[in-house]
């Protein structure tokens, strides 16, 4: 089963904008993980935010974590085209080794 | 340094066959993983490899599919009399413990027909 579940499946936006993703997930975990994949093959690890963390910063990468609600958001800002792609976030739960993935947002910013 | 590779890239193969798909991990990283990725779906956990510990096997779906490591870094998926719900996006990663992040390969897209 699924650990983490992505809000919204599907987002779309001009380029210059600000994207919103959310992730919920079900049970306590040590990590959480956000990954890009462009058209369906490898993911690019983006960004760890552990669970003790609140807030994570990385270029024009905003993560956040609420552990009291099991969720966790991802602020792209300044969007361009190239972000076009589909966003997963993937907990790290401790109690399996493996990470466990969310279905992901497709994200598609217009030009 | 180089990143996971993964070969083939593109796989056809006609039902009831056998495929072997390989993972080179990155150079030093004792934690492999298969994932599998169907269409427009998020990843599923076939296979875990830690250094020289027994390999954890639960997301393997059926006895046809098995997976070895040997001397602790190619890894190879062997899937026997494939069928077309294998058909998929098999993805290869590795990382340097199991908390960190996981660096994937390319992935070797299977197509049963």
């Amino acid at each position: 089963s699924q650990q983490g579940e992505e809000d919204p499946q599907a987002l779309s936006i001009q380029e210059g904008e600000n994207a919103t993703m959310n992730c919920s997930y079900k049970t306590s975990i040590n990590n959480l993980q956000w990954y890009r994949q462009n058209s369906g093959r490898g993911l690019v690890h983006l960004i760890l935010i552990r669970s003790n963390e609140r807030e994570k910063h990385s270029g024009r990468l905003r993560v956040t974590l609420d552990t009291s609600k099991k969720s966790s958001s991802l602020l792209i800002t300044a969007s361009r085209a190239a972000d076009t792609a589909s966003y997963f976030c993937a907990t790290d739960s401790g109690s399996a080794r493996q990470l466990t993935f969310g279905s992901g947002t497709q994200l598609t910013v217009l030009p | 340094g180089a990143g996971v590779s993964q070969s083939p890239s593109n796989k056809v193969t006609e039902k009831g066959k056998d495929v072997e798909l390989r993972c080179d991990p990155i150079s030093g990283h004792t934690a492999l993983y298969w994932y599998r990725q169907s269409l427009g779906q998020g990843l599923e956990f076939l296979i875990y490899f830690q250094g020289n510990s027994a390999p954890d096997k639960s997301g393997l779906p059926s006895d046809r599919f098995s997976a070895e490591r040997t001397g602790g870094s190619v890894s190879t998926l062997t899937i026997q009399r494939t069928q077309q719900e294998d058909s998929a996006v098999y993805l290869c990663a590795s990382s340097l413990g199991e908390r960190g992040p996981n660096y994937f390969g390319p992935g070797t897209r299977l197509t049963v027909t």
